[in-house]
């Protein structure tokens, strides 16, 4: 199983600030596989990245995904107030998809 | 516009069989890839396994022993059974579909709301 440790837990910004949130795998993910999602309070996570740095079609071109082997990045240039949220990585490398523990962007 | 919705109980006894439905509403089941997910009360998300609809099915391995998912064509529907359940597997579960018509590729590009299921006597 592919360990995914995502840092740092929390971020507090403020709105306009950037934020740049990690995620190192414990080993190689193959073919770069490693996407990203926003989850809100009570609602479903949404896909904001796959493949490491393809921006999924209902995110804004603020936010951007970097990275390959074991070290992502997801950043967003210039956070707006619907950007404040919890952020997960998930690695689908392998057949057995897992996901990192989350950073929560909280407002400063 | 494809839409999600998981149904079922919210209470199940320890020990029984959790039993869930995904229901695809503006789209086929046969078209793509779907996968469960779960998330416990105020902690990260877990993988359960993902259906095909030419039957091809995989497994979290930690779970593989307890769960079967299954397809309803004529319902459009999509199962999820998870047997001798205890306290830890109370969680929000989640349906989901693949963003990718490669079985290689397991990300989510569409998720249902999600339903609380509490394991509790």
């Amino acid at each position: 199983e592919i360990v995914l440790t995502q840092s740092p837990g929390t971020l507090s910004l403020s709105p306009g600030d950037r934020a740049t949130l990690s995620c190192r795998a414990s080993q190689s993910v193959n073919n770069d596989f490693l996407a990203w999602y926003q989850q809100k309070p009570g609602q479903a996570p949404r896909l904001v990245i796959f493949g490491a740095s393809s921006r999924a079609t209902a995110f804004p071109d603020r936010f951007s995904g970097s990275g390959s082997g074991t070290d992502f990045t997801l950043t967003v240039s210039r956070l707006e107030p619907e950007d404040f949220a919890v952020y997960y990585c998930q690695q689908y490398g392998n057949s057995q998809p897992t996901f990192g523990g989350g950073t929560k962007v909280e407002i400063k | 516009q494809v839409q999600l919705q998981e149904s079922g109980p919210g209470l199940v006894k320890p020990s029984e069989t959790l039993s869930l439905t995904c229901t695809v509403s503006g789209g086929s089941v046969t078209t793509y890839y779907w996968s469960w997910i779960r998330q416990p009360p105020g902690k990260g998300l877990e993988w359960i396994g993902y259906l095909h609809n030419s039957g091809r099915t995989s497994y979290n391995a930690a779970l593989k022993s307890r769960v079967t998912i299954s397809p309803d064509t004529s319902k459009n529907q999509i199962s999820l059974k998870l047997s001798s359940v205890t306290a830890a597997d109370t969680a929000v579960y989640f349906c989901a579909r693949h963003g990718s018509f490669n079985s290689a590729e397991r990300f989510f590009d569409l998720w249902g709301r999600g339903t609380l299921v509490t394991v509790s006597s």
